[in-house]
């Protein structure tokens, strides 16, 4: 069965730095990759994921996460944040022959500081 | 175009009463899923239904937990006699018929507290 860590549970960050949310997986076989984000109140989003093709994916909210396969990684960064990233992140796979059903890691809180 | 609704946001039972979550899937979509969430933990997958079927069930506990999503209505994840070890955030997801299944979209939770 595949499972997935998240090395983080909270990040505290200052506006306009970087951030680096880490997420290993580990499977036997050929996953999907995914960002969900979180807002206060609000369902879980899809941010970004990874299927097939460039190892490197991008939002349209400035995040990118590049799929590394030999290291089982999947590390979300944003060169520059803004008040309004504050929220919960989540990383999940599924497996390509049942990609309706998410693992999820525990989640990361990111905190954005003026 | 509302999202994926889901009811009650909050929901208080007594050990052995039971809870009853709602979830309105988006309009159009026929595919619906039910999450949980422990403390500490991340969403974990309960079960995959089609509207009067369902389809994988393998993560709901084999004991109190039903769930299904009529031809009308919403889904309902129905637990009964509930226990403390109940205690969670449940969500929802659903996704369009034929569609990209790795295009769920969430809703906002129902945290269910057991005391």
């Amino acid at each position: 069965a595949q499972s997935v860590t998240q090395l983080d549970s909270q990040v505290p960050v200052f506006e306009e730095a970087p951030v680096e949310l880490r997420c290993n997986y580990s499977s036997s076989v050929s996953v999907y990759l995914f960002w969900y984000v979180q807002y206060p109140n609000q369902g879980l989003q899809l941010l970004l994921k990874y299927l097939s093709g460039s190892t490197l994916v991008e939002s349209i909210n400035g995040f990118e996460a590049e799929f590394n396969k030999s290291q089982t990684s999947f590390h979300l960064r944003k060169p520059s944040v803004h008040i309004s990233d504050t929220a919960e992140y989540f990383c999940a796979v599924s497996l390509i022959s049942n990609d309706y059903k998410l693992s999820f890691g525990a989640g990361t809180t990111v905190t954005v500081r003026a | 175009n509302a999202g994926v609704m889901q009811n009650p946001r909050h929901l208080v039972r007594r050990r052995g009463q039971e809870a009853r979550l709602r979830c309105s899937p988006m309009k159009g979509h026929s595919h619906v899923y039910w999450y949980r969430q422990l403390p500490e933990e991340g969403l974990k997958f309960m079960v995959y239904l089609q509207k009067e079927n369902i389809i994988d069930e393998s993560g709901m506990p084999k004991e109190r937990f039903s769930a299904e999503f009529p031809k009308e209505g919403p889904s309902i994840l129905r637990i009964q006699q509930v226990v403390r070890g109940d205690s969670a955030a449940y969500f929802c997801a659903s996704s369009p018929p034929g569609g990209d299944n790795t295009e769920a979209f969430f809703g906002q939770g129902t945290r269910l507290t057991v005391v």
